[in-house]
């Protein structure tokens, strides 16, 4: 089955800074990718999703790249802000199977 | 619209016992999920619904049983409560196949003592 390593678990930056977030899928198949913000005591909720028929996608700050050669794809925030600051996970699915999670990436931005 | 609405919010149980999170949507959504996750960690699929009367085992099922007779709810059951299914619960719904975005509700934070 599918499988989706996401890179880095934790991840500092200053205010300001870029952050990247990296996740590699193991499924060829697969061809929806989401990424989920997750602030502290709350609920997931979709920042930004891209499917395989599409390079990259951009929505103000955030932007989501895929490279489906290398089955991987990347969230990147560019100008982070204190609000910014979160847990993020990424998914992947084939469409014929549920989400596969990765076990998400803690990001603090430091004012 | 609500969106996805879980009920209790908190729970706290003692081993052995039995209990029933609640879940409702009002998207109309085809599908459903149940997920758990532990303190730190990522989310982990416990059971998911591609429409009422059916149902299918996720990745970590033992412990639960779910039902779904109408499209609008998803109720968890837990039988004999377990320390170990101490977690926050997350229900979610999407709208047709899984490649589409899936709408979380508030969770259900479980403790079992």
């Amino acid at each position: 089955g599918e499988n989706v390593e996401q890179h880095p678990s934790t991840l500092s930056v200053q205010e300001g800074d870029s952050a990247v977030i990296k996740c590699t899928y193991s499924d060829s198949a697969s061809n929806y990718f989401p990424w989920y913000k997750q602030e502290l005591g709350k609920r997931p909720q979709l920042i930004i999703d891209i499917r395989s028929n599409v390079g990259e996608k951009k929505d103000q700050r955030i932007a989501v790249t895929l490279n489906k050669t290398a089955k991987h794809f990347s969230l990147h925030i560019t100008e982070t802000q204190p609000e910014d600051s979160a847990v993020y996970f990424c998914a992947a699915s084939t469409g014929n199977t549920p989400l596969v999670f990765g076990k998400g990436t803690r990001l603090s931005v430091i004012a | 619209n609500a969106g996805v609405t879980q009920t209790p919010k908190f729970r706290i149980l003692k081993i052995g016992q039995s209990m029933t999170l609640q879940c409702t949507q009002d998207m109309n959504h085809n599908y459903m999920y149940w997920y758990r996750q532990d303190p730190g960690m990522g989310l982990k699929l416990i059971y998911y619904s591609v429409g009422a009367g059916i149902t299918d085992k996720g990745e970590v099922p033992n412990g639960y049983n779910v039902s779904r007779s109408t499209t609008e709810d998803f109720p968890l059951r837990l039988e004999l409560a377990a320390p170990s299914q101490t977690s926050v619960y997350f229900c979610a719904s999407s709208l047709g196949q899984f490649n589409q975005p899936q709408h979380f509700g508030d969770g259900t934070r479980l403790s079992i003592l």
